[in-house]
């Protein structure tokens, strides 16, 4: 199947900081990536979908200004926490599906998740 | 999306099948019904969906409903390595990978 990659799997960050979080897809083009978060023993809850070549779509409640999400190339998306406050710590996670012709791949791949720390 | 429940928790033991139940009552004709699952601290992984018939594949079995308004997941012979949490998902024809996930069912293993 496709590889969806995330980098780094862990980061600690001081408070007042910006951590970037990058998710890449492997073996293949991604126009549209998606970001998650989820606390402990939660659900994940989607962000935002990042759109390649144009400005990100929030979900409700998700500052666009704190979360910001870069798309710059078919195979790379970046979210960056700016100035990071230990309740933004959380495990990030991406995904993607591969694009057939007109219709998107069936299944969706995850990157690994990224655990953020604020402290 | 159409929002769908599952229980919160099940165990099995090792090497038994495992039935796990999920109810979207309020499915649409064109939603498939995809199940994902999740490790400890991983990302979810694809497991199985379908439309309306049943569906079997190297990890599970999919058995949905005549009325589509219900649907079960099968793994047939449960490991350790099944622990996990498990996500039934409604997922629209537009199929852009967008996925809303709802609580899910925390799935224990026993040796």
């Amino acid at each position: 199947g496709a590889v969806v990659s995330q980098h780094p799997s862990w980061v600690i960050c001081k408070s007042g900081t910006s951590v970037k979080i990058e998710c890449r897809s492997l073996d293949f083009q991604a126009t549209t990536m998606f970001w998650y978060r989820q606390f402990p023993k939660q659900s994940l809850m989607l962000m935002a979908t990042s759109n390649e070549g144009s400005k990100a779509t929030y979900e409700q409640g998700v500052e666009k200004d704190k979360f910001l999400i870069n798309h710059a190339s078919l195979t790379l998306s970046t979210l960056t926490v700016t100035s990071a406050h230990p309740e933004d710590s959380s495990f990030y996670i991406c995904s993607a599906s591969p694009r057939t012709g007109s219709y998107f791949y069936t299944e969706a791949f995850f990157g690994q998740g990224t655990r953020l720390t604020v402290v | 999306d159409a929002k769908t429940t599952q229980p919160n928790s099940m165990e099995s033991n090792e090497e038994e099948p495992v039935h796990l139940p999920c109810n979207h009552s309020t499915i649409s004709g064109t939603d498939y019904i995809h199940w994902y699952r999740q490790l400890p601290s991983q990302g979810p992984e694809y497991v199985i969906h379908g439309l309306t018939s049943n569906v079997n594949n190297r990890m599970a079995s999919l058995a949905i409903a005549e009325d589509r308004k219900s649907s079960t997941l099968i793994l047939h012979r449960a490991t350790l390595r099944d622990a996990a949490v498990y996500y039934c998902i409604l997922h629209g024809s537009s199929n852009t990978g967008k996925l809303i996930f709802g609580q899910g069912t925390t799935l224990q293993v026993k040796p």
